[in-house]
């Protein structure tokens, strides 16, 4: 049973498209998040949602929008896409202070 | 703020070379630290973790001890392998809340 999963693993559209990355996690975690990791490997959080508590990362374009259906859920909307949109975007979940556990990552090409 | 600061790499290693990547970190509260690792084309896995001060995490030779005084959790091995080649995240949570803090990752490569 695969613990945080996300869907599609690969991801290829054209620029100004609309598209969504789900994930979801079996672990009863109230927190989960997106995260960006780019070319250089940077990984930086986008969003975390705790309890319906959406915290934001005031960089993160507003094309970019969580949508959480409930606690297991943490799905990404993004719209317009752009080049710069390029990247791979993980999915991650904790309880507390405890570890997080990621994803395996979506690959996002825009062209 | 809460942050986290590694060194940059990439770091490149030979076989059975020592290895020391620096994290430091800047905390409102008592966090538990982590170090991460993502092999190639994967996700971040958990590699060790210490939850308060003078801790030592380990973890497949890896060693990190939490130093309280100089705020800092550095990564060691005494003896790198190929398969050690990856990327390292070092990583801060807070003991009041969910959030996780992690640096830019600090990519390895040891060649034979």
């Amino acid at each position: 049973d695969t613990a945080v999963s996300q869907t599609p693993k690969y991801l290829v559209t054209q620029m100004g498209n609309d598209k969504s990355i789900k994930c979801e996690q079996n672990l009863g975690h109230d927190t989960m998040y997106w995260y960006k990791q780019d070319s250089k490997k940077f990984l930086k959080i986008m969003f975390s949602y705790n309890n319906k508590e959406l915290i934001i990362n005031e960089t993160v374009p507003n094309r970019f929008s969580p949508k959480s259906p409930d606690k297991a859920h943490l799905n990404l909307h993004i719209n317009s896409l752009e080049l710069g949109d390029s990247a791979v975007y993980f999915c991650a979940s904790s309880q507390g202070e405890t570890q997080a556990f990621f994803g395996q990552g979506t690959r996002l090409t825009v062209v | 703020g809460n942050s986290v600061t590694q060194m940059e790499g990439p770091v490149t290693l030979s076989e059975e070379a020592f290895l020391t990547i620096n994290c430091t970190y800047t905390a409102t509260g008592y966090p538990s630290l982590f170090w991460y690792v993502q092999y190639p084309g994967e996700g971040l896995q958990l590699l060790l973790k210490a939850t308060k001060a003078d801790d030592k995490g380990s973890n497949k030779g890896f060693e990190a001890t939490y130093r309280k005084e100089t705020t800092s959790f550095h990564l060691e091995k005494g003896s790198v392998q190929v398969s050690d080649s990856a990327v390292y995240f070092c990583a801060l949570s807070l003991h009041t809340g969910n959030q996780f803090y992690f640096g830019t990752g600090t990519s390895l490569t040891v060649i034979p």
